[in-house]
């Protein structure tokens, strides 16, 4: 079975400085997606980023890049140049075949 | 075109009601998903379909009963829900299999059972 670890429950961050979110997974499959979301208060689950197994390089999406390391499992999102509409619920999520899990989220919160 | 789009976007329903959500998405994507969240939770999966066919069960009650009537349309028919069934209903849908690499989500149906 496939799990989303999210170690970080809230963060907070410097208007205009960086954020890492981080998000390890488990599954022994070797083709698999993993995907970062926004979820702002008003509940609309934004797609951020994605990243495959296969990929060798980072996926970058704006201010939004991926560290991926698969050897050690991880997926982490980086934040660059934190803004004030930044400030939401990020949520890491893999996905195996047609099955798409999510781990329990972090609350991000822009300081300005 | 990346959007799915959910009706209504809240609901109030009494414990013997039967409603019905639904979702539209107009990407040719072929697997679409039910989603149940909870407050200050992740989204729990409770169905796909794969080519309008239900690949998935999260074994959900059958008070929830899902419908996919051709490749665009998603439907979760509700009847006899319980207070606990109150939580944001998110629809969302993607390329079929691993080689998709977008999965969007529609704005929800926040439910209210009373």
């Amino acid at each position: 079975a496939q799990k989303i670890t999210q170690t970080q429950p809230g963060m907070f961050v410097q208007e205009k400085e960086a954020v890492t979110l981080d998000c390890t997974y488990d599954t022994s499959d070797q083709s698999y997606g993993l995907f970062w979301y926004k979820q702002p208060s008003s509940g609309e689950m934004i797609f951020l980023i994605y990243q495959g197994s296969y990929d060798e390089q980072n996926a970058t999406e704006g201010r939004y890049s991926l560290n991926f390391q698969k050897a050690r499992k991880s997926a982490n999102l980086v934040i660059s140049a934190s803004q004030l509409g930044d400030s939401a619920m990020y949520f890491c999520a893999m996905r195996e075949l047609n099955k798409l899990v999510f781990g329990a989220g972090t609350i991000l919160r822009v300081k300005s | 075109d990346t959007e799915v789009t959910q009706t209504p976007k809240h609901l109030v329903m009494g414990m013997t009601n039967k409603k019905s959500l639904k979702c539209e998405q107009h990407m040719g994507h072929r697997a679409m998903y039910w989603y149940k969240q909870k407050a200050k939770k992740p989204p729990e999966l409770m169905f796909v379909y794969s080519y309008e066919k239900l690949s998935i069960n999260e074994s959900v009650p059958s008070r929830f009963s899902p419908e996919c009537p051709n490749s665009s349309l998603l439907n979760l028919h509700l009847h006899a829900l319980q207070p606990e069934d109150s939580a944001l209903y998110l629809c969302a849908s993607s390329r079929q299999g691993i080689k998709g690499t977008e999965a969007f989500f529609g704005q929800g149906t926040r439910l209210t059972v009373v």
